[in-house]
């Protein structure tokens, strides 16, 4: 089955550590996106990519960092940087320039910084 | 004004009747118009999308989209226990990619049986 699989589901991160989460799609999609939602807010677009290496910062891109070396994968890192990382993190995909508003979104990475 | 703003709720409507779900917007985002489902601990998934003024009916949801009064709503018929879930309002400007996609803080939508 086609999907978006997203790695690891829980993760516990000490204060200055970098970690990196994982995002792979099977969908043959060519636009991948990296969400942060928290309680009481929506979705907040943290990068975005359309085509293998090029990606874009979004919203809030401060403290993170991605590549898109295959077109399966967008990983991200969340860098010692960011100020507040304990937040839910969706990575989703999409049908570039078409059925616009379509995302399609992995189960989702919660992360906390103990 | 926030670009996208909904009530978050909770909203709790008796089994069977109807469910109405409201969302406002500013002229940026004034285009299409997409409702999410997320369920507790899960990830959103789109349930309707609408792109002109008027109803768009899908089963037992129905997405209307007034641009003069700027607001689109949702409507679940025969609400159903499977319905509990936080729904997600988002807008996309015309001409624009999904990286312009803006969600509203989502409203929480509890059915009770």
């Amino acid at each position: 089955d086609g999907g978006i699989t997203q790695s690891p589901k829980y993760l516990f991160r000490k204060e200055g550590q970098n970690v990196t989460l994982s995002c792979e799609q099977n969908l043959n999609h060519d636009a991948m996106y990296w969400y942060r939602q928290d309680p009481g807010q929506g979705l907040r677009l943290i990068y975005y990519s359309q085509i293998v290496n090029d990606f874009q910062k979004g919203d809030i891109a401060e403290g993170y960092s991605v590549s898109r070396e295959k077109k399966e994968s967008f990983p991200l890192t969340v860098t010692s940087a960011q100020k507040n990382p304990t937040a839910f993190y969706l990575c989703a995909s999409s049908i570039r320039d078409t059925r616009l508003g379509e995302l399609f979104f992995g189960e989702g990475s919660r992360l906390t910084v103990l | 004004q926030k670009e996208v703003e909904q009530n978050s709720g909770p909203l709790s409507v008796p089994e069977g009747a109807i469910a109405s779900l409201n969302c406002t917007y500013s002229d940026r985002v004034s285009q299409s118009f997409f409702w999410y489902r997320q369920y507790s601990g899960k990830s959103p998934e789109l349930i309707m999308s609408i792109y002109s003024n008027g109803d768009k009916e899908d089963g037992r949801f129905t997405a209307q989209l007034n641009k003069a009064s700027q607001y689109v709503s949702l409507l679940i018929r025969d609400s159903q226990p499977s319905d509990s879930a936080t729904y997600l309002c988002a807008g996309l400007p015309l001409g624009f990619g999904n990286e312009k996609l803006t969600f509203g803080t989502g409203t929480r939508l509890t059915i009770i049986p």
